[in-house]
């Protein structure tokens, strides 16, 4: 069954530094390039970062650029998400997902249930 | 950047009616449109890709059109299961992926 299922999210403080992960199952991990979208409460999509499949690229949205770190283990099939100097509007639901095919610009065809993150004081 | 803006923010239907959506981008993202529906608490579901394509498992009357800048989302025959959160997204142009703010389908 395919599954991507994320963990570590949690209340932090601003300022704070937090990790994400996100457990594949039932498809060739490695073969696909992996996304973090989060969503604000109440508010609409945004994406957050982008690895490929054999790491050789990153990027990241211009919001959080220089503070987060996207990585991935493909012998562990786990995909991660390194966030530091949160502020508060980085609390949001975060979401990993996949690329539908290994392309420059792809929909994404796999979720997560997500995970939600609070930064507060 | 390119900007995705949907239209309506909310659309008011009953069950069986023809639901039809609008996305807009800032700039031609060609075919390279997506949406997706969003049911509370739950993570997005890839419906159509390269604007017009169901994805695997989709219902029929689920189908999409446009290309450049102007995209529909038509939903047939509503049903209840329908009534949810819908997105386009572009990827044509990045980073960044971009996501319209959402059309709420309410009943």
């Amino acid at each position: 069954q395919l599954k991507l299922v994320e963990s570590g999210g949690g209340v932090v403080q601003p300022g704070g530094s937090l990790r994400l992960s996100c457990a594949a199952s039932g498809f060739p991990f490695s073969t696909f390039g992996m996304q973090w979208v989060r969503q604000a409460p109440g508010r609409g999509l945004e994406w957050v970062a982008f690895i490929r499949y054999d790491k050789s690229s990153e990027f990241y949205a211009d919001s959080v650029k220089g503070r987060f770190t996207i990585f991935r283990d493909n012998s562990r099939k786990t995909l991660s998400l390194q966030m530091n100097s949160l502020t508060p509007e980085d609390t949001a639901v975060y979401f990993c997902a996949r690329d539908f095919i290994s392309a420059a610009g792809t929909p994404f065809d796999l979720w997560g249930p997500g995970t939600l993150v609070t930064v507060s004081s | 950047e390119i900007v995705m803006t949907q239209s309506p923010a909310t659309l008011s239907v009953s069950p069986g009616d023809r639901a039809t959506l609008s996305c807009r981008a800032s700039e031609s993202v060609n075919n390279n449109l997506a949406w997706y529906q969003q049911k509370p608490g739950q993570a997005p579901r890839l419906l159509i890709y390269a604007a017009s394509v169901r994805a695997t498992g989709i219902p029929a009357r689920f189908s999409g059109s446009g290309s450049g800048t102007e995209f529909t989302l038509t939903i047939s025959s509503l049903q209840s299961e329908d009534f949810a959160f819908y997105y386009c997204q572009q990827y044509s142009y990045w980073p960044p992926y971009t996501f319209g703010q959402g059309t709420k389908l309410d009943i």
